[in-house]
């Protein structure tokens, strides 16, 4: 139990399909965070929410579109994604974006696009 | 900007002690962590260590920070086989802003009987 839960676990999608990730703490924190993790490449911070709004956008493609309504909850929509989006995507949360309290990691959705 | 390397793989007998090396580039860095990955789940956060320190031990666990060389190591003792996972290390540096983490590649470790 990380006090961080991600749903689904896994997601098998079309490329023309909608669908959401999810990403819930339990720890307290303000700062959530979406990472991308493919196979042989160091994890990619994708966006960053402090107290509910966006710090960062790492250049990321407009077919995903995160939204934070509370700094308790964190989704990924996912719209017309493309084969190499295909990856473990994880959601992370530290007690604020200023600060340098540790990331908290969920356990991760593996997303593969058919 | 920021890089931080590891090699990729490391094989150790149970009850050996194991070192896993990270080397990274940027001087800024504040806090130095070690995670842990197993299969099928996310990183878990195993000890973190504050750039004017050198040394911080944790039960099995040892990280040692040579910051003129910009190293960082995590020793493992008495390994066990479920210590088998890779592990990644991360910067936070101030360059940039932010708690933002630059991670490495990860060094997948192997126990083995």
């Amino acid at each position: 139990e990380t006090g961080v839960t991600q749903t689904p676990r896994h997601l098998v999608m079309g490329m023309t399909n909608k669908k959401s990730l999810k990403c819930e703490q339990h720890l307290g924190h303000n700062a959530m965070y979406w990472y991308k993790q493919s196979a042989k490449k160091p994890l990619e911070l994708m966006f960053v929410y402090n107290f509910k709004e966006q710090t960062e956008n790492n250049s990321v493609p407009s077919r995903f579109s995160p939204e934070c309504p509370n700094s308790s909850h964190l989704f990924l929509h996912l719209h017309t994604l493309q084969p190499e989006d295909s990856a473990l995507y994880l959601c992370a949360s530290s007690q604020d974006f200023s600060g340098a309290q540790p990331q908290h990691f969920g356990d991760g959705t593996r997303l593969s696009i058919l | 900007g920021e890089d931080v390397e590891q090699s990729l793989f490391l094989s150790v007998r149970e009850g050996d002690s194991s070192v896993i090396n990270c080397t990274y580039t940027d001087s800024s860095s504040t806090y130095l962590y070690w995670y842990k990955q197993e299969p099928g789940a996310g990183l878990q956060l195993l000890t973190y260590i504050f750039s004017n320190m050198d040394m911080k031990q944790d039960q099995r666990l040892t990280v040692l920070l040579n910051k003129k060389d910009k190293h960082l190591s995590l020793r493992i003792a008495d390994t066990q086989t479920g210590d088998s996972a890779i592990y990644f290390c991360a910067e936070r540096a101030l360059t940039g802003g932010g708690n933002k983490l630059t991670f490495g590649t990860g060094t997948q470790l192997k126990v083995e009987l």
